[in-house]
């Protein structure tokens, strides 16, 4: 079944306790991203990657970091966690450049 | 900058009553148009999307859309709603090849 994981699916941390919120695609798509969903504000991209180390900021990039050492894995790394970061997380993966994205299941994240 | 407007935050409708969600978007240039739905607790879903020929477009679930060019909109709308429709419906742009860009959400609730 194609489809893009996402782990973990909650977290609660605390304040700088670093964290990495894994996501594996299994349709050999070139593009990944991450979004964060807040109430009011839809959803705002973080990092996004067109391939294979390429990677690239999003709207909302600070205090995440991304890496794109294969093609199907996309993990999301928060260094030092505040609470501003407490979100909904979503990965992405597109085939092409056409903005059609498959997401996957989402990873609720509470940093206290 | 682009951007996304969806002006109806809210909308709650009685079942069969007619659903229409507004759309705008801020790009001169050719543009990709979709619409994506959040059902409660999953993840995100493509409705339906433009790309390129006849503007009005057909989805899944009996949802359409019309893109008028000159309005820069990209109105949903559905007939009929049923219960099963209580979600999030989400109208994203892809302005400048990879990046979609997102409104900030319509909260839709059915009551039956």
């Amino acid at each position: 079944e194609a489809q893009v994981t996402q782990n973990p699916r909650y977290l609660i941390t605390v304040t700088g306790k670093k964290l990495t919120v894994t996501c594996s695609q299994n349709m050999n798509h070139e593009y990944m991203s991450w979004y964060r969903q807040d109430p009011g504000l839809g959803l705002r991209q973080i990092y996004y990657s067109m391939n294979v180390e390429v990677t690239d900021k999003g709207d909302v990039p600070e205090g995440y970091k991304v890496s794109r050492k294969e093609k199907r894995n996309f993990p999301l790394i928060l260094e030092s966690p505040s609470p501003n970061q407490t979100s909904l997380y979503f990965c992405a993966s597109n085939p092409s450049a056409t903005g059609e994205l498959f997401f996957g299941e989402g990873s609720r994240l509470t940093v206290l | 900058a682009q951007s996304v407007s969806q002006h109806n935050h809210h909308v709650i409708l009685s079942e069969a009553a007619s659903l229409e969600l507004g759309c705008n978007y801020s790009y001169g240039g050719t543009v990709n148009l979709f619409w994506y739905v959040q059902y409660p607790g999953q993840h995100l879903q493509l409705l339906l999307k433009y790309f390129s020929g006849d503007p009005l477009v057909k989805g899944i679930k009996g949802f359409e859309a019309e893109f008028i060019k000159s309005k820069f909109s990209f109105n949903l709308r559905k007939p009929s709603v049923q219960w099963s429709d209580t979600a999030e419906y989400f109208c994203a742009v892809n302005a400048r090849g990879y990046k979609l860009i997102f409104g900030s959400g319509t909260r839709l609730l059915v009551r039956p």
